[in-house]
């Protein structure tokens, strides 16, 4: 069957220093992939995605790296932040009838 | 928030009964989809729907049914509630191949 993975349930890192969350996926046939975060309480929020035709991009603080040879892809977090302590979680597009699959996420905890 | 509300926010009632959530959106999107979210599992697919009464079931569709009537509603059912309905449940347009969630509805039946 199919399924969207995180290796780490968990995460806790300094203030100041840089986060990284995986995530492994099982269908070499996604083509698209979307990491968001989710705040206690609140829905998810898109943070970035990336398409299966690139290997990395970036946005604001952040860059995705997806290395479709081992079906696994993994969210970078520059200069952690406290805001930042959330629940991060990919997931990815087969493309049929714009159905997603989640990953069941992983809590960052940011240290001041 | 994409212009998505979802209502109520929290409601609790007991087995059996039937329950409707509403979700509310305010931008014209075709697609929107309902979810829900339990510890340990990722967000599930309920059921979506691609344009008015044009609706699709997901992967965890037993026991719910969806109606939309307007573009702008998208209407979840649960029948007769049991116990392992109780979850968060939120709703969801596209933009492209982007989507956007609601705030949530925290249901629990007792």
């Amino acid at each position: 069957g199919e399924s969207v993975g995180l290796h780490l349930p968990t995460l806790s890192v300094q203030e100041g220093d840089n986060s990284i969350i995986n995530c492994a996926y099982s269908n070499s046939a996604s083509d698209y992939f979307i990491w968001y975060k989710q705040e206690s309480g609140k829905g998810p929020q898109f943070i970035i995605d990336i398409r299966s035709n690139m290997d990395k991009r970036q946005g604001q603080r952040v860059t995705v790296l997806l290395n479709k040879t081992v079906k696994h892809l993994s969210l970078q977090i520059a200069a952690t932040q406290p805001g930042d302590s959330a629940v991060y979680f990919c997931a990815e597009n087969k493309y049929t009838g714009n159905q997603f699959y989640f990953g069941t996420g992983t809590s960052l905890t940011v240290i001041p | 928030d994409a212009g998505i509300t979802q209502s109520p926010r929290h409601k609790v009632t007991e087995t059996g009964t039937p329950v409707t959530l509403r979700c509310h959106q305010t931008e014209n999107h075709r697609y929107m989809y309902w979810y829900r979210q339990d510890p340990g599992h990722g967000l599930r697919l309920i059921h979506y729907s691609y344009g008015v009464k044009d609706t699709d079931k997901g992967e965890v569709s037993d026991g719910y049914s969806v109606s939309r009537s307007k573009t702008e509603d998208f209407l979840l059912t649960l029948e007769s509630a049991t116990s392992s309905q109780t979850s968060v449940y939120f709703c969801a347009i596209s933009v492209g191949n982007e989507q956007y969630f609601g705030p949530g509805t925290r249901l629990t039946v007792t």
